[in-house]
């Protein structure tokens, strides 16, 4: 089963709204990072937020952590076409390397 | 130069032949894992290592075998390829301290007939 899952696993905006996407988790946490994934390539990491940490602010991103709620939400402000693209969560448990969620998928309409 | 690169990025082989995968990285990083990705769904982890003596298994290891020659050589290996084998491969690296952020290869489609 997966550690982190993401939802919605779709989302549809237009140009210059905010696309926020969630993501939940089973175990307890080291630190959770967030991937972007444009079509059939590698990963690109945006961001990490520790277990202690509550809110971190990265550009447009704006991600936040819930850990009694094991719970984190990925927020892209005043997005772009450009942002289109699958977005991935990924919990480091401690247990020697990360799993990754199955992801939401974003299309920002020009 | 990427600083993780996977060889080759497109493979069509046929079901019972043996594939290597290669991946090599200049980023200096001890720890280096296989991933899969099938249409729509996420990563799962085939195999990984934290330096050359250190392989360790990952959730979806059957039927993969690994090597890893040099600090910055991991290659990944199927012996008798089948169809179910078909996906998007990716190599990634991490260094040996945390938080562990991890650098993608660009992938290698692979896809067995």
């Amino acid at each position: 089963s997966q550690q982190g899952e993401e939802d919605p696993q779709a989302l549809s905006i237009q140009e210059g709204e905010n696309a926020t996407m969630n993501c939940s988790y089973k175990t307890s946490i080291n630190n959770l990072q967030w991937y972007r994934q444009n079509s059939g390539r590698g990963l690109v990491h945006l961001i990490l937020i520790r277990s202690n940490e509550r809110e971190k602010h990265s550009g447009r991103l704006r991600v936040t952590l819930d850990t009694s709620k094991k719970s984190s939400s990925l927020l892209i402000t005043a997005s772009r076409a450009a942002d289109t693209a699958s977005y991935f969560c990924a919990t480091d448990t401690g247990r020697r390397a990360l799993t990754f969620g199955s992801g939401t998928r974003l299309q920002v309409q020009p | 130069d990427a600083d993780v690169t996977q060889t080759p990025r497109n493979r069509i082989t046929k079901t019972g032949k043996r594939i290597m995968l290669e991946c090599s990285q200049t980023k200096g990083h001890d720890r280096m894992y296989w991933y899969r990705q099938d249409p729509g769904l996420g990563l799962r982890l085939i195999y990984y290592s934290f330096d050359v003596k250190d392989i360790n298994k990952g959730e979806i290891s059957d039927g993969y075998s690994v090597s890893r020659q040099a600090q910055a050589k991991f290659s990944l290996s199927l012996e008798s390829a089948i169809p179910n084998q078909t996906a998007l491969y990716f190599c990634a690296t991490s260094d040996n301290t945390g938080p562990y952020e991890q650098y993608f290869g660009p992938g290698t489609r692979l896809t067995v007939t």
